[in-house]
């Protein structure tokens, strides 16, 4: 069974620094990776989505590694600002069974 | 990226009634899923959503409790039945984009059961 786990549960940083945001999975056989932004009492917003043949995608100020031989995922955001405030969270599609499975997300405070 | 919009957003509901929410999504959306997010927690699969047929459901929840339909590509409710304190979370919506793999979800439905 596939576990996802998001490391740290929360994360407070003055604005300018940069996040690093962190994912990992137990089962390296996966089709694709997806990092999402959630505000809170709202749906989710994808951010960036990772095919399980790339090794990283950026858009903006984000950048999302991808490391599947040892499970794991990095979610960058550079230059924070305050509205970075969010949860984000890593999920995980595997193929076979069209199941995605969710971490925990990082809850985020970028103050100013 | 794809469109999903749901509705109703939030609701406020007597124990042991029911509530079906909607969701309509775009064309470019192949699957259909229904997930759930208790207070404070991460989100959890509840069922996918098949045209024409019977969802299919994740370990845990039943058609019974959970009856969910979706009679053409880009249209599904979900029905929270029999509800009690214990179903108050968001439902959230969701498609995936066919080739990428990609998910979007819609707002989500807040409901508060009480």
């Amino acid at each position: 069974k596939q576990e996802v786990t998001q490391i740290p549960a929360a994360l407070s940083v003055p604005e300018g620094e940069n996040l690093v945001l962190n994912c990992s999975f137990t089962d390296s056989a996966i089709y694709n990776l997806q990092w999402f932004r959630q505000d809170p009492g709202k749906g989710l917003t994808s951010l960036l989505l990772i095919q399980s043949s790339q090794r990283e995608q950026t858009s903006g100020r984000l950048n999302a590694s991808l490391d599947k031989s040892s499970g794991r995922s990095t979610l960058y955001i550079a230059a924070s600002q305050p509205g970075d405030s969010a949860t984000y969270l890593c999920a995980v599609f595997k193929a076979a069974g069209n199941k995605l499975t969710f971490g925990g997300g990082t809850r985020v405070l970028v103050k100013p | 990226s794809a469109v999903i919009s749901q509705k109703p957003s939030r609701d406020i509901c007597q124990r042991g009634t029911s509530l079906t929410i909607q969701c309509q999504v775009d064309s470019q959306v192949t699957m259909m899923f229904w997930y759930r997010q208790q207070p404070g927690q991460s989100l959890t699969l509840i069922a996918t959503a098949n045209q024409g047929s019977e969802a299919t459901y994740e370990s845990g929840f039943v058609i019974d409790k959970f009856p969910i339909s979706r009679p053409n590509l880009t249209f599904s409710t979900l029905t929270v039945s029999n509800m009690s304190p214990e179903d108050s979370s968001i439902y959230l919506c969701s498609g995936n984009r066919g080739g990428t793999g990609e998910l979007f979800f819609g707002e989500g439905s807040r409901l508060t059961v009480l």
